[in-house]
C-alpha cells in the first residue's frame, strides 16, 4: 500500500537549519511529485514547494524562497525539505504529499507530519 | 487568494452545512475544468482528500460529501454531518503554482 514515512520531530534555535525527510514506498517514485505544506500552530495550510522526482527541479512559493531547498535522492527514493535562518513562526507541522506527475493531480497521499519547533 | 467562509460552523449531526470558497481569480482553466480540491484535516491527522477538479470524489469518500461551483465561486456541502466530519475543511487551488489554500473551515459537532 502507498506510505509516505517522514523523519521525526526536530527542535532547533532560531538561526539553525532543518532538515525533513520523506520515504515513499508502495508505488513508482518518479511517477509522483513530491510537495512539502505545512501548518503553523492556530494557522492554516500553507504551501511550502515542490520537487519533481523524475527530474529534480523545484518550485517554491515566495515566502520561503532563498530560505527552502527541496530535493531528492532517486538512489533512496527519498524527498528532502531543508529551511535554513529558522524564525520562531516556522514553528510547524510539516507535511510532504505526494501528486500524480500526469492528470489529473491531487494530494492524495500525505505523511504522517514532522514537528519542527524553532526556540532558543 | 482564496477566501473561505465561515470560519467556524457548529452543527447537529444529521443536519446539513455549506462552506464557502470564493478564489481572486477564475480557476476555470480552457480544458472545462474547475481546479479548485477540498481537503479535510481532522484533529491529530494528516489533511485527507475530499473533492478534487471542483465535484470529483476521490474513491472511498461518502457521497454526503459534494463540491459545485465555477470560475471563482465554489461550495462543499455535506448533506447530513455526522461525528466523524469534524476537522478543519480546506479549499485549494490547483490551476497554477504557488498552489493557495483557503483559510479553513472548523466543523464541530453541536
Amino acid at each position: 500500500q502507498v506510505r509516505l514515512v517522514q523523519s521525526g520531530a526536530e527542535v532547533r534555535r532560531p538561526g539553525a537549519s532543518v532538515t525533513v525527510s520523506c520515504t515513499p514506498s508502495g508505488y513508482p517514485f518518479n511517477d509522483y511529485n513530491i510537495h512539502w505544506v505545512r501548518r503553523a500552530p492556530g494557522q492554516g495550510l500553507t504551501w511550502v514547494g515542490w520537487v519533481n522526482s523524475k527530474t529534480g527541479a523545484t518550485n517554491y512559493a515566495k515566502a520561503f524562497q532563498g530560505r527552502v531547498t527541496i530535493t531528492r535522492d532517486t538512489s533512496v527514493s527519498t524527498a528532502f525539505m531543508q529551511l535554513r535562518s529558522l524564525r520562531s513562526d516556522d514553528t510547524a507541522v510539516y507535511y510532504c504529499a505526494r501528486r500524480y506527475s500526469g492528470w489529473p493531480f491531487y494530494f492524495d497521499f500525505w505523511g504522517q507530519g514532522t514537528l519542527v519547533t524553532v526556540s532558543s | 487568494v482564496m477566501t473561505q467562509s465561515p470560519l467556524s460552523l457548529a452543527v447537529t449531526p444529521g443536519e446539513p452545512a455549506s462552506i464557502s470558497c470564493r478564489s481572486s481569480q477564475s480557476l476555470l482553466n480552457h480544458d472545462g475544468y474547475n481546479y479548485v480540491d477540498w481537503y479535510l484535516q481532522k484533529p491529530g491527522k494528516s489533511p485527507q482528500l475530499l473533492i478534487y477538479l471542483g465535484y470529483n470524489r476521490i474513491s472511498g469518500v461518502p457521497d454526503r460529501f459534494r463540491g459545485s461551483g465555477s470560475g471563482t465561486d465554489f461550495t462543499l456541502d455535506i448533506s447530513k454531518v455526522e461525528a466523524e466530519d469534524v476537522g478543519v475543511y480546506y479549499c485549494m487551488q490547483s490551476l497554477q503554482i504557488p498552489l493557495t489554500f483557503g483559510g479553513g473551515t472548523k466543523v464541530e459537532i453541536k
